[in-house]
């Protein structure tokens, strides 16, 4: 099956300019993530969604952050205006409602920001 | 709240040699236990799990097990390749909230 795919892989942009990232889960996962993975750290949640509810977005910085998910399949997010510590790869995930499909997330290749 | 503590890095073996990367969890309730892998340029991909007690997560000729007791889940593989060199991620998930909690990462590097 066709993993999470998303867009763009790499994007660099200058501070107080925005920038909009796009993912596609699998098909069939109810569940969606955005991670923001800064370097040398561990993912680090932003936002999660179920079909196209909003879970749990503690962590997001609405100020700048937001994130969409029409129709409960495709997400969008969105930085503006972006700062020089928003330099990071931003990690989209997907999984499967429920204890009989395990817990496991399914991972994309990540989008790479470089904030300059 | 729920975290996960993992050794610091980088960790250097040469080829054929021992692993293992340590990895402690603090959690409520019972949460399921995972190792990601990182690859230079890629995303994460799932190595291995555990959902309780005394499970043991195996793939690739790497395995954890899942330790109650200790709340650890340690990684190790007998002989590792060049091929392991990697980011290595432990991570918990809870079945409340179904979020993931990851540990900042162990780079392994594999000389030949």
């Amino acid at each position: 099956e066709a993993g999470v795919a998303q867009s763009p892989r790499y994007k660099i942009i200058e501070k107080r300019q925005s920038v909009a990232f796009w993912c596609n889960p699998i098909s069939g996962h109810a569940t969606l993530y955005w991670y923001q993975q800064i370097l040398g750290q561990g993912p680090k949640l932003l936002i999660q969604f179920q079909n196209n509810g909003v879970v749990d977005d503690s962590q997001l910085p609405k100020d700048r952050f937001s994130a969409e998910r029409l129709k409960g399949v495709d997400s969008t997010l969105k930085i503006q205006p972006a700062k020089l510590e928003d330099s990071a790869v931003y990690l989209c995930a997907s999984s499967y409602i429920g204890v009989k499909y395990g817990n496991t997330i399914y991972f994309g290749e990540g989008s790479w920001l470089t904030v300059v | 709240g729920n975290s996960v503590t993992q050794m610091e890095g980088p960790v250097t073996l040469s080829e054929e040699a021992f692993l293992t990367i340590n990895c402690t969890y603090t959690a409520t309730g019972y949460p399921s236990l995972f190792w990601y892998v990182q690859y230079p340029g890629e995303g994460l991909q799932l190595l291995l799990k555990a959902t309780k007690a005394d499970d043991k997560g195996s793939n690739k000729g790497f395995e954890a097990t899942y330790r109650k007791e200790t709340t650890s889940f340690h990684l190790e593989k007998g002989s590792v390749q060049v091929s392991d060199s990697a980011v290595y991620f432990c991570a918990l998930r809870t079945n409340y909230g179904q979020n993931f909690v990851f540990g900042p990462g162990t780079r392994l590097s594999v000389l030949p």
